[in-house]
């Protein structure tokens, strides 16, 4: 168990449908990425936050966004959904921007 | 930009036999070097980590050595088990670069399947 917990495990929704995704990170850990694994593109950066600002941007898509509150956890919302956006979504932590970063299970979003 | 390269997969031995997944990288900084493996239905989990030229990871068996005149990171283990078949992935962050957080780049995995 790596200390980060993901909400929901599996979300099934329509096209058009917006969703939020939530992170919990590790206790006392300041930093949130999220990652998008899909077939076709792999692993990608998507967005990560330092206490409470962004910190770094990825190839997140305009139709997604996300923040963190000011308890640390994430939330990453996909709205005006897509076929395409299907995919394993990550959150993963770490202590600050440089050290090693922990993975939640993830949540596995299938858009039909 | 930062790039990784890994071998396509999959990778199917037999138990004992010996494991080297390859791993090469393009980074415009100084990174450390990562290996995930993610076992079925699982998250990412951090197998090993260098983060400097000539650090050689090591966890469970596996290893890896950052050689920076070959831009490579390649994974080896001497004799695998069934129990390691899973997916690895080769993944590089840009520490020096402050400006770019920790964001990992990450390889397109190798499956890893290990027969009885």
């Amino acid at each position: 168990d790596s200390g980060v917990t993901q909400t929901p495990k599996h979300l099934i929704t329509a096209t058009g449908q917006r969703v939020t995704l939530r992170c919990s990170p590790r206790s006392g850990d300041l930093s949130v990425y999220w990652y998008q694994q899909s077939l076709d593109q792999g692993l990608q950066f998507l967005i990560q936050y330092y206490n409470g600002e962004e910190r770094a941007k990825g190839n997140i898509l305009e139709r997604f966004s996300a923040q963190q509150f000011p308890d640390l956890h994430s939330e990453l919302n996909l709205s005006s959904l897509e076929l395409g956006d299907s995919a394993l979504y990550f959150c993963a932590s770490s202590t600050d921007h440089n050290t090693e970063a922990f993975f939640g299970q993830g949540t596995r979003l299938t858009v039909v | 930009g930062n790039s990784v390269t890994q071998m396509e997969g999959p990778v199917t031995l037999s138990e004992e036999a010996f494991l080297t997944i390859n791993c090469t990288y393009t980074a415009t900084g100084y990174p450390s070097l990562f290996w995930y493996v993610q076992y079925p239905g699982e998250g990412l989990q951090l197998l090993l980590k260098a983060t400097k030229a000539d650090d050689k990871g090591s966890n469970k068996g596996f290893e890896a050595t950052y050689r920076k005149e070959t831009t490579s990171f390649h994974l080896e283990k001497g004799s695998v088990q069934v129990s390691d078949s899973a997916v690895y992935f080769c993944a590089l962050s840009d520490t020096g670069n402050n400006n770019a957080g920790n964001m990992l780049t990450f390889g397109g995995g190798t499956r890893l399947m290990v027969k009885p």
